[in-house]
């Protein structure tokens, strides 16, 4: 059963122009992520949000940037998308502790034209 | 930096046969080790995890882990159709914001 939940499923959108995605969980979780899963299925972490403190990839360009407004949400803009940034992004979150698991959400799959 | 690589790319097993799947890491010290299951429909899932030496069985699938030979596996037993899917290796040295996947196994399970 879903507990984690992303919208929209899919977004076709133009070079330049701004995107944001929306994640939402509700298992009462402190940690938050956002991940992109490129065209070889290749996952990268691109955030992680605990208590307000935030982990950057420092390979993460800046027209990326995560947002939230309590612990249960964590959206993601991207200001002015580039073709590199077609991708599934997926949401995932966990409770404290190194040996907790991941749940991810469907995942939102952006094309840039 | 964290390499975990996997292997093989693509595997298709007979419904029943034992599937077995590969992972290798690069960072000895790495001691939390996930596999993932991921269908087009239902996301990714995780099937089990492990962090020491040895085997740990979720159901039908069996991790076993041997850090010193920087090689994590992943066994599902009796396989079904509805166990296709790509399957993903999830390799951190200290915990969920550092995990690194490798780039998937894709599974084919034909009856």
């Amino acid at each position: 059963e879903t507990a984690v939940f992303q919208t929209p499923n899919y977004h076709v959108t133009q070079v330049g122009n701004e995107v944001s995605f929306n994640c939402k969980q509700t298992l009462g979780h402190d940690t938050m992520y956002w991940y992109k899963q490129d065209s070889k299925k290749l996952l990268k972490i691109m955030f992680s949000y605990n208590n307000k403190q935030l982990i950057v990839n420092e390979t993460v360009p800046r027209r990326f940037s995560p947002q939230s407004s309590d612990k249960a949400h964590l959206n993601l803009r991207i200001k002015s998308v580039e073709p590199e940034d077609s991708a599934v992004y997926l949401c995932a979150s966990s409770s404290q502790g190194a040996h907790e698991r991941l749940f991810f959400g469907h995942g939102t799959k952006l094309s840039v034209l | 930096q964290q390499k975990v690589q996997q292997s093989p790319e693509s595997l298709t097993v007979s419904e029943g046969a034992m599937a077995s799947l590969n992972c290798t890491f690069s960072d000895g010290t790495s001691n939390n080790f996930r596999w993932y299951r991921q269908h087009s429909a239902k996301g990714l899932e995780v099937l089990v995890s492990i962090f020491s030496d040895g085997e740990k069985e979720e159901g039908r699938f069996t991790a076993h882990l041997n850090r010193a030979n920087l090689h994590v596996s992943l066994h599902i037993r009796e396989p079904q159709p509805s166990d296709s899917a790509v399957y993903l290796c999830a390799v951190s040295p200290t915990g969920n914001y550092k995990y690194v996947f490798g780039a998937g196994t894709r599974l084919k399970v034909i009856a």
